[in-house]
Parts: structure tokens; C-alpha cells; sequence
């Protein structure tokens, strides 16, 4: 069972619309918080990590927020563009172990 | 770099045959991870290695999995005998994480089919 939950599971947009997508995870000895993007046929690629309550991160149209008291994270890309096309997966780590949890990710369609 | 390289991509074989996944971790990274992607359980990490050393070996499946290091530069993922179910996207990644702060660099993948 995922404990790194992320909504919605899918999403379609026009170009040019911006859109946000949410990553819940525990908040308990929580460390770091990692946001990939996945385009179909290839691997994931890191876009943020992510350690502190507050922090915000920004690559171009993208930037992410984060909230470790709750335990959430919301990605945003402002204007999105067809190239956008891709599974957003965010990815927990807790404690003082290595292993990163896996959201099922969101999987963004901007259509054209 | 070239990356974290995977071999074979692809690879299909028939139910009870030995697979081997090969990995070759970017230079200097001393912490490699194996992942399995499927469609019901999305990426779950099997096993990783720290200076070669298996660390946590909880997420792999059963006894018929098993992966070694043998040097920093390389990694197998072993399944024998396989199955249908073992059917699925198998990633390496790697980093040098000193804090649990570095992202994961992951290789291409191989998609491994058992009929």
C-alpha cells in the first residue's frame, strides 16, 4: 500500500491553461520530498527536491510548494505547453533511510 | 557521463528461465537503487546498495529475486526461476546521497516480458 498518495490520478488541459496537482504523504519523521517527471518511453528525471516546511521551488513554468506539518506539496505549471505531456510522480523520504516512496503520480495531458 | 545504463532493454523469456538485469551506475555515485515498475503497485524500490553493500533488501519479493554489486560500477538483478507475474519495468537508479537530499538519476529501464 502507497502511503505517498497523489490526485487527481489523471488530468487533461488546454494549452495555455495553467494547472496544479497535489502529493500527500505521512508527516512523521519526514526528511525530503522529491518531484520527477516522467515522459512516456523514457525515465523519470528529477525536477525538485525538497526539506523544508515553506520551501518553494521554481524551473520555468514549473514550481513546487511544500507543507511538512501537514504533509503536502502541490505542483504548478503556469501556461502549460504540449511538451508538458507527462506522469508527474512525487516521492517521500523519511527518517534516515535512503529509500524513497513513490506516489502513483499524475499523469498530465495538454492537449493542443 | 552517459547516465545510468540499463541492459538489455528488452528482454523476453519464457516462464522458469534465469533473467539477468545489468546496471552500470554513474561514476562516483555510491548508492545504487533497483525499482519495479508495474501498472497495479506504480515504482516500488526492491532493494539498494551503499559502497556495494546490499542496505535494504525488504521491498524484493521473494527468494527467487536476488541482486549482487560486486564493484561500484555494476549491478545485476537476478530472477530464477521467473514467472508471468514477474512481468514488468525494471529501473536502476543511482546518486551520492550524503544527506537524503540528492535526487535519484535513473537509468532507461528494462522492460522485461515472461510468457
Amino acid at each position: 500500500i502507497l502511503n505517498v498518495e497523489q490526485s487527481p490520478q489523471s488530468l487533461h488541459v488546454q494549452e495555455g491553461d495553467s494547472t496544479n496537482f497535489t502529493c500527500s504523504f505521512p508527516s512523521s519523521n519526514f526528511y525530503a520530498l522529491h518531484w520527477y517527471r516522467w515522459e512516456t518511453a523514457k525515465s523519470p528525471e528529477a525536477l525538485f527536491v525538497m526539506t523544508l516546511n515553506g520551501d518553494e521551488k521554481k524551473k520555468g513554468r514549473i514550481s513546487a510548494t511544500l507543507n511538512t506539518k501537514e504533509g503536502y506539496s502541490y505542483l504548478y505549471i503556469k501556461g502549460s505547453q504540449p511538451e508538458d505531456s507527462a506522469t508527474y510522480l512525487c516521492a517521500s523520504l523519511s527518517g534516515s533511510a535512503r529509500q524513497l516512496t513513490f506516489g502513483s503520480g499524475t499523469q498530465l495531458t495538454v492537449l493542443p | 557521463d552517459a547516465g545510468v545504463i540499463q541492459s538489455p532493454r528488452h528482454e523476453v523469456t519464457e516462464m522458469g528461465q534465469e533473467v539477468t538485469l545489468r546496471c552500470k551506475p554513474i561514476s562516483g555515485h555510491d548508492y545504487l537503487f533497483w525499482y519495479r515498475q508495474t501498472m497495479m503497485r506504480g515504482l516500488e524500490l526492491l532493494i539498494y546498495f551503499n559502497n556495494n553493500v546490499p542496505i535494504d533488501d525488504s521491498g524484493m519479493p521473494e527468494d527467487r529475486f536476488s541482486a549482487k554489486m560486486p564493484n561500484a560500477s555494476f549491478s545485476t538483478l537476478k530472477i530464477q526461476p521467473s514467472e508471468p507475474r514477474d512481468s514488468a519495468v525494471y529501473f536502476c537508479a543511482s546518486n551520492m546521497d550524503r544527506t537524503g537530499t540528492d535526487t535519484q538519476y535513473f537509468g532507461p529501464g528494462t522492460r522485461l516480458t515472461v510468457l
